[in-house]
C-alpha cells in the first residue's frame, strides 16, 4: 500500500508563473489536507477537502490559491502568478475519515525565482 | 498569533539519556494533541497522541504528558537513540476539527553517540 504521493518533489517557477502541486492520497483515503511550511517555521493548515468538496479553506490565502479534489485523480493545489513569498514546502496529508490519523506525503518544495 | 509554541528550537542529548521536549498552547478549544517527527526532505511522521481526558500516554520509548491547567504538554524519549535525531513538532486541534492541526515551530533534536 503506497503512502501519500506528492509530485513533483521539487518545483521551480519564475515570478508570475503558475504552480500546480499534485497529491495522490493513500488507497482508501477520501480526505485530503494541504499544509504549507515556510523556512524555519511549523506547518500551517491551508485547506481540507473531501472528494469533490472543499470542507474547510480557512487557511488558504484569499487570492491566487485554489485547491480541488476531483472524483477521479489526485488533489491539486494551484498557485497562480507566484511570488517569492510562495517559496515553501507544501505537504499533503490524507485520512480515511475526518477524525482518523492523517498520513503525510514527502512534500513539494516550491522555489520561486 | 502563535497558538502552539515550542520555545526550544534545539536540543542536544547524549545517547541513552532522556530527551524532554516541551510545548505550550493558548487555545482552550484544543483537546487533542499530537507529536510528529520529521527528517529533512521528508513529511512528518506521527509519533504519539493524547486526548484531553488523559494526562499521560505511553508508547514504547515515547511518553507524552499533558497538563491542561497549565496548557502544557511534553514529550519524553527514553532512552534516546541516534536515529531519534530529527525535528519534532507538537500539534493540536479541537477533536471536532479532526485533522485540521495547528503546529508548533518545531524542536531540532540531536542525539550524540
Amino acid at each position: 500500500n503506497a503512502g501519500v504521493m506528492q509530485n513533483p518533489r521539487h518545483l521551480v517557477r519564475r515570478r508570475g508563473q503558475e504552480a500546480r502541486l499534485r497529491c495522490s492520497p493513500m488507497k482508501g483515503h477520501s480526505h485530503v489536507y494541504w499544509y504549507r511550511q515556510l523556512p524555519e517555521e511549523g506547518l500551517k493548515f491551508m485547506v481540507y477537502l473531501q472528494k469533490e468538496n472543499i470542507i474547510d479553506e480557512s487557511g488558504m490565502p484569499k487570492e491566487r490559491f485554489s485547491a480541488e479534489f476531483p472524483k477521479e485523480g489526485p488533489s491539486i493545489l494551484r498557485i497562480q502568478q507566484v511570488v517569492r513569498g510562495d517559496s515553501a514546502a507544501y505537504f499533503c496529508a490524507s485520512s480515511t475519515t475526518g477524525d482518523t490519523e492523517a498520513f503525510f506525503g514527502q512534500g513539494t518544495r516550491l522555489t520561486v525565482v | 498569533d502563535q497558538q502552539v509554541k515550542q520555545n526550544s528550537p534545539s536540543l542536544s542529548v547524549q545517547e541513552g539519556r532522556i530527551s524532554i521536549l516541551n510545548c505550550d498552547y493558548t487555545n482552550s478549544m484544543f483537546d487533542y494533541f499530537l507529536w510528529y517527527k520529521k527528517y529533512p526532505a521528508e513529511g512528518p511522521t506521527f509519533l504519539i497522541s493524547i486526548s484531553s481526558i488523559k494526562d499521560k500516554n505511553e508508547d514504547g520509548r515515547f511518553t507524552v504528558f499533558l497538563n491542561k491547567s497549565a496548557k502544557h504538554l511534553s514529550l519524553h524519549i527514553v532512552p534516546s537513540q541516534p536515529g531519534d535525531s530529527a525535528v519534532y513538532f507538537c500539534a493540536a486541534s479541537p477533536k471536532a476539527a479532526g485533522n485540521k492541526l495547528t503546529f508548533g515551530g518545531g524542536t531540532r533534536v540531536l542525539v550524540k553517540p
